[in-house]
Order: C-alpha cells, then structure tokens, then sequence
C-alpha cells in the first residue's frame, strides 16, 4: 500500500459526460501528479500540483483539469469525453516538488468511455 | 521537450537468463527514477540515481547511470517468474520545477 488514495476505482461512462477522478496523497506529501496510461502504452504525464499551485503541465488536453485544494487533496476533472480517452489515470505524490523526490503511485482509476 | 526512449519494447526471456533495459533521454538529466509495473498494478519505486556514472545493485538488480547523465540500464541477473511486469525509467530534466518524464516501457516477460 502506498498510501496514495484514489477514488473511484472503476467508472464507465458515455461519450460527451464530465467525469471527477480524486486523490488523496499520503500523508506528509505536499506533491501531486496525474498520469494517464492507455493500454499497453507508457505512462504520460499530465500535470503536477504542489502545495495548491500547479507546478509543471504535461501533455494534459483543454478538456481536462485539474486542482490542488487546502487539504492537499486532488481532482483531476475530464470532460466532454471522447472513446480515445478510456484510459488508466493515476495519481502520484512526492515528498514536495523537487528534484529527489520518490514518486509514490495510487492504484489508479479505470476510465471507459463508451 | 524532453523525450525518454526505452530498448527493448518487449523482451520474452527463460527463468534464469538475464534482461538489460536500456533509457536514453534526449536531454542531460539531473537524475534517473526506475520503476517497476507488475501486470495490472501501479508502478511502484526501486531506485534512483543521481551521479554521473553511478552503478548500484538491488540483490539480482544493476542499475547504471552514464557518465552524460543522458542514458541508464537496468540489468537483472538470472531472472526469475516474478521479475515479470514492466520496468519504468524516469528523468527529471535539469531546469527548475523540471518535470518527471517516464520512459516508454519495457515489458518483461519470464517463463519456465
């Protein structure tokens, strides 16, 4: 268990909705990352948040969003959903933002769009 | 942007022979993250290098840093089933609030 805590686990959803993907990192980590893994495809970075401001961005679409509240958790928020982004997201967090860090990843949530 | 290549995509091997990954980074790097990615898992940390030319081991793992700070191997001696899963590396550039690129993959696979 890494302690890094994503929800939902699952979610099937139709092309065209908005769906809010969360993350709660462990505990002490200031640092927050999102990725999106497609099948069989490698990890692609979407965007980090450290303390509530973004820090670096990714390859992360218009569609997509994303935010770092006070109590550090995280939402990654996707909309106008197309079939191409059925995908793995995962969250990550770190120590803070810098150079070092171990990255620590949730266990994901699978994304079908249908 | 920074790119991060990894060789070999795929690698099929027999329990007991050994397996080099290979990452090379189109920038200099300030260090190198290696992850590993069980079948239906999260990637999980094994190790990080930083110096040029830094070689460490993980019991049957050598990881190498190069001395260009732009390339690094993963070496698994005599592999066994459950070094099975698909091994990251990963390359923070060396500017401020540089960013974490990961490595495209290589996927192992051990039989008996």
């Amino acid at each position: 268990d890494s302690g890094v805590t994503q929800t939902p686990k699952h979610l099937i959803t139709a092309t065209g909705q908005r769906v809010t993907l969360r993350c709660s990192p462990r505990s002490g980590d200031l640092s927050v990352y999102w990725y999106q893994q497609s099948l069989d495809q490698g990890l692609q970075f979407l965007i980090q948040y450290y303390n509530g401001e973004e820090r670096a961005k990714g390859n992360i679409l218009e569609r997509f969003s994303a935010q770092q509240f006070p109590d550090l958790h995280s939402e990654l928020n996707l909309s106008s959903l197309e079939l191409g982004d059925s995908a793995l997201y995962f969250c990550a967090s770190s120590l803070d933002g810098d150079s070092g860090n171990t990255i620590y990843f949730g266990e994901g949530s699978w994304l079908t769009v249908v | 942007g920074q790119q991060v290549m990894q060789i070999p995509q795929y690698q099929h091997v027999q329990e007991g022979e050994d397996f080099t990954t290979y990452c090379n980074s189109s920038t200099t790097l300030s260090n190198i993250q290696w992850y590993k990615q069980r079948p239906g898992g999260h990637p999980v940390f094994l190790i990080q290098l930083v110096k040029s030319g830094e070689v460490k081991k993980q019991k049957r793992l050598t990881f190498q840093f190069g001395e260009a700070k732009k390339n690094s191997s993963l070496h698994i001696t005599a592999t066994q089933t459950t070094d099975v899963g698909t091994y990251f590396c990963a390359g923070r550039g060396t500017g401020t609030a540089s960013k974490l690129t990961f490595g495209t993959g290589t996927r192992l696979q051990v039989t008996l």
